[in-house]
């Protein structure tokens, strides 16, 4: 059974472009978080999606950041017009249940580098 | 926001000894976890707590859930050079959602 797959592992943009981060959840699961790590930092949360719906985007910045978790394929978090600021590393969790109520936890994939030059 | 304080910022032991580190918070939580994060890579779970007072061994390592439920300690005994790494804290307070509160890491380097 694969873990949670997440691509690329590297991606460098310069300032302005967009980022596409891609994180297929391990077989089964249905519900999808994103974290950002800052260098020295611990992980913080950003999103919580199940298939076809955004549950929680609270940690999420409100401008240029976006996701989505569609019925077939991997759930995307895109970065439009990205800043110096934004690099960072970008893991996504999976999990077959609402981890609060079932005791399921979250099972995390490598992480994406987002490098903006 | 919801914050967990987690100490000791890093350790550099001898191999062979034990460790100990520990997470607090303001906030009561449902869950505590430890995770292990390798350079380049992402946290992989080493012990799961859910219930306050809980006492829970995996290996060398054993986690507890305060009685508080604001706090939790990882012990690791006899330490080995691959237990190098940095080792995460992470409390589960909503139930709705399940979202994951981190804290900052304790890096752990193991001299041989």
């Amino acid at each position: 059974n694969a873990g949670v797959m997440q691509n690329p592992r590297h991606l460098v943009r310069r300032r302005g472009q967009e980022a596409r981060l891609r994180c297929s959840p391990m077989k089964g699961h249905s519900h999808v978080y994103w974290y950002r790590q800052l260098p020295e930092e611990g992980l913080k949360f950003m999103v919580y999606l199940q298939k076809e719906n955004i549950i929680d985007e609270s940690g999420m910045p409100k401008e240029r950041f976006s996701a989505e978790f569609p019925k077939e394929g991997p759930s995307i978090l895109r970065i439009q017009q990205v800043v110096r600021g934004d690099s960072a590393a970008y893991f996504c969790a999976s999990s077959p249940k609402r981890g609060g109520a079932s005791r399921e936890t979250q099972y995390f994939g490598p992480g994406t580098r987002l490098l903006v030059l | 926001g919801q914050q967990l304080n987690q100490s000791p910022q890093s350790m550099f032991i001898q191999e062979g000894e034990d460790v100990s580190m520990n997470c607090t918070s303001s906030s009561i939580f449902n869950t505590w976890l430890w995770y292990k994060q390798d350079p380049g890579e992402g946290p992989v779970l080493l012990i799961a707590l859910y219930k306050a007072g809980e006492l829970t061994s995996n290996g060398r390592l054993t986690a507890q859930f305060g009685i508080t439920r604001k706090d939790s300690f990882l012990n690791i005994s006899a330490s080995i050079p691959s237990d190098v790494g940095i080792y995460f804290c992470a409390g589960q307070l909503e139930v709705v959602t399940g979202k994951l509160i981190f804290g900052q890491g304790t890096t752990l380097q193991v001299k041989p």
